[in-house]
């Protein structure tokens, strides 16, 4: 069973369109993650949800946004896309927020053309 | 403010030699270092951490050694397998609700 599960795996799509990737846990955590991973694969935190409230935004534009129904999911929509926004998103998930291991995803290949 | 120093960003060994990645951090308070493994097409996946109430930590053919006075530690693989190719991140995992990753090693396994 996956425990972290983001859809789509790729998204190609054109400049200035909008999109949204979701994500699902199963593991019963009450915290989940944005990070966004660019072309070098470094590895950075967008937004950090615990039991459906935002915690952390790291000066991500507001034209992301996240979204969470419900402690076992966490969406990501963004509008007005830019070249820059090619990247690959993943989504993760941990018990808690202290010191905790995290659960990713396999993540969302975003592609801007 | 909080980073994460990894060093080397590509390593080729022999199979059956060992493996050495080495981090630093900025953050004298931080006590939770996790590192991570990366295999093409897939997402990071844990596979040891450290406290910073221990030194060292061993799971079979992976061990980390955390040195709190200099900020340093480090994941070791020995007798390493093709099966280990991936790119490896050190992290700080202190911060409440981040993870401050290290820039990544690509560890290459020659037959």
């Amino acid at each position: 069973d996956t425990a972290v599960s983001q859809t789509p795996k790729y998204l190609v799509t054109q400049m200035g369109n909008d999109k949204s990737i979701k994500c699902e846990q199963n593991l019963g955590h009450d915290t989940m993650y944005w990070y966004k991973q660019d072309s070098k694969k470094f590895l950075k935190i967008m937004f950090s949800y615990n039991n459906k409230e935002l915690i952390i935004n790291e000066t991500v534009p507001n034209r992301f946004s996240p979204k969470s129904p419900d402690k076992a999911h966490l969406n990501l929509h963004i509008n007005s896309l830019e070249l820059g926004d090619s990247a690959v998103y993943f989504c993760a998930s941990s018990q808690t927020t202290d010191n905790q291991p995290q659960h990713f995803g396999d993540g969302t290949r975003l592609s801007i053309l | 403010g909080e980073n994460v120093e990894q060093h080397p960003s590509t390593l080729s060994v022999q199979e059956g030699d060992s493996a050495v990645i080495k981090c630093t951090y900025s953050d004298s308070a931080s006590n939770y270092f996790p590192w991570y493994k990366q295999e093409l097409g897939k997402g990071p996946q844990l596979i040891i951490d450290i406290r910073s109430n221990v030194g060292e930590k061993k799971d079979q053919r992976i061990a980390v050694t955390l040195n709190k006075t200099a900020k340093h530690f480090s994941l070791h693989i020995t007798e390493t397998q093709p099966e280990d190719s991936a790119v490896y991140f050190c992290a700080d995992g202190s911060s409440a609700s981040k993870i401050i990753f290290g820039s990544g090693t690509r560890l290459s396994i020659r037959p």
